[in-house]
């Protein structure tokens, strides 16, 4: 079945560094993805829709210019989290479509923690 | 708007018990999908069903059962004879022709443990 993969699956970095988190989909084109992100014990929240060749849709509240997002084919999309701080720290999750409409396919996720 | 709610923040049951996970939503889609998806404690998000709005049939799979009722905007999910890898947390998650069928609006989740 179609799979999303997701990596890395945990990352720590220092505070002001900047971690760099790809999805991929392995057996299907995926023109939009979309980046999740959920804090400890609490519910997934939408971030972005990321568009293959075109520029990402943000959620209200969500700050583009952190939360860097490149879909440059489309098999693989990238959120860059720039210069994380502590607060950042969260588990980061990707989802992509197929063009066939089943439901979505969802990465393993990325666990950040920011020291 | 959209919104999924989950009343049960955790649920404890004994191994072989029924438990049976409330999802309420609103939506003022026309057209919308209800999902069920399992988070173990690894992380990962397991798709369990996607239900179309107009489909409001029950679904029986395995000792997993579904119960849509849009009178009461319910989606509930039964467990039969629950075992301890049935532990983990329940999302319940809806989409809608609004927003777009991909874009998933989250409940809080439920944790459900299992105890042998």
């Amino acid at each position: 079945g179609a799979v999303v993969s997701q990596h890395p699956s945990w990352v720590i970095c220092k505070s002001g560094t900047s971690v760099k988190i790809e999805c991929r989909s392995l057996d299907f084109q995926a023109t939009t993805m979309f980046w999740y992100r959920q804090f400890p014990k609490q519910s997934l929240m939408l971030m972005a829709t990321s568009n293959e060749g075109s520029k990402a849709t943000y959620e209200q509240g969500v700050e583009k210019d952190k939360f860097l997002i490149n879909h440059a084919s489309l098999t693989l999309s990238t959120l860059t989290v720039t210069s994380a701080h502590p607060e950042d720290s969260s588990f980061y999750i990707c989802s992509a479509e197929d063009r066939y409409n089943s439901p979505l396919h969802f990465g393993n996720g990325t666990r950040l923690t920011v020291t | 708007a959209q919104k999924v709610t989950q009343a049960q923040t955790e649920i404890s049951v004994v191994e072989k018990e029924d438990v049976t996970l409330d999802c309420v939503y609103e939506t003022r889609d026309t057209t919308y999908y209800l999902f069920w998806y399992k988070q173990p404690p690894s992380g990962e998000l397991v798709f369990l069903i996607r239900r179309n709005s107009f489909d409001e049939q029950n679904e029986i799979s395995g000792r997993y059962s579904w119960n849509f009722q849009k009178s009461t905007s319910s989606f509930n999910f039964t467990i039969t004879a629950s075992q301890v890898v049935d532990s983990a947390v329940y999302f319940c998650a809806l989409s809608g022709d609004r927003t777009g069928f991909q874009k998933l609006v989250f409940g809080t989740g439920t944790r459900l443990l299992v105890s042998p």
